[in-house]
């Protein structure tokens, strides 16, 4: 069955460093989110995008962050210089087709610790 | 204000019992989808329904189901005869149409569910 995947699975970084967290959403699939989850919380929307460009984004999704798609199947995102608040679960997800009723197949999530 | 709120933060249940996990949502989208979502302790997301608010059938999955009425908001999540394996967090989470750009999930707090042997 395919699936999202994320790598790395956990990373650890120093603050003011920048890290690329990278995905791979399901091949078919034209829709893909990053989301995060602070430990214990709930899980945040950040970002989405469609055809080459962001088509939402929320406030949590400042200039230090920024996604691409730097091939026809890596989705990544970058946090240009991390802050210890950054530390938290990143979920990359990618749905089918347009619309909101598509469910969102979830990756198993990227652990980024700042120290 | 909260999209979709989870007001159990935390159930405890002995294995065996029947444990039903709440969810109110607030849109003012007359089309929008609803989902549940299980993350165990490995920390992955897994899907577990999707219910779009024209279909306010009841669907049951299993030792699983989901009551879903329009009219007070709630999309509860019902596990019959829990098990251990059950113990995990659950989020309730709202998508509202986007038109063509795809769409926003809004998750709950979640529920934390332990079952006890």
């Amino acid at each position: 069955e395919p699936e999202v995947t994320q790598t790395p699975s956990h990373q650890v970084t120093q603050m003011g460093q920048e890290v690329i967290l990278r995905c791979v959403p399901i091949s078919n699939h034209l829709y893909f989110y990053w989301y995060r989850q602070i430990l214990g919380q709930k899980v945040e929307f950040l970002v989405s995008f469609y055809n080459n460009e962001i088509s939402e984004k929320s406030e949590i999704f400042d200039d230090q962050f920024s996604v691409e798609r730097p091939d026809g199947s890596n989705f990544t995102l970058k946090i240009r210089s991390t802050k210890l608040e950054d530390s938290a679960m990143y979920f990359c997800a990618s749905s089918e087709g347009q619309g909101f009723y598509n469910e969102q197949f979830f990756g198993p999530g990227t652990r980024l610790t700042v120290l | 204000a909260q999209k979709v709120t989870q007001a159990q933060t935390e159930i405890s249940v002995v294995e065996k019992e029947d444990v039903t996990l709440d969810c109110v949502y607030e849109t003012r989208d007359t089309t929008y989808y609803l989902f549940w979502y299980k993350q165990p302790p490995s920390g992955e997301l897994v899907f577990l329904i999707r219910r779009n608010s024209f279909d306010e059938q009841n669907e049951i999955s299993g030792r699983y189901s989901w009551n879903f009425q329009k009219s007070t908001s709630s999309f509860n999540f019902t596990i019959t005869a829990s098990q251990v394996v059950d113990s995990a967090v659950y989020f309730c989470a709202l998508s509202e149409a986007r038109g063509n750009t795809g769409n926003q999930f809004y998750f709950g707090t979640g529920t934390s569910l332990t079952v006890i042997p």
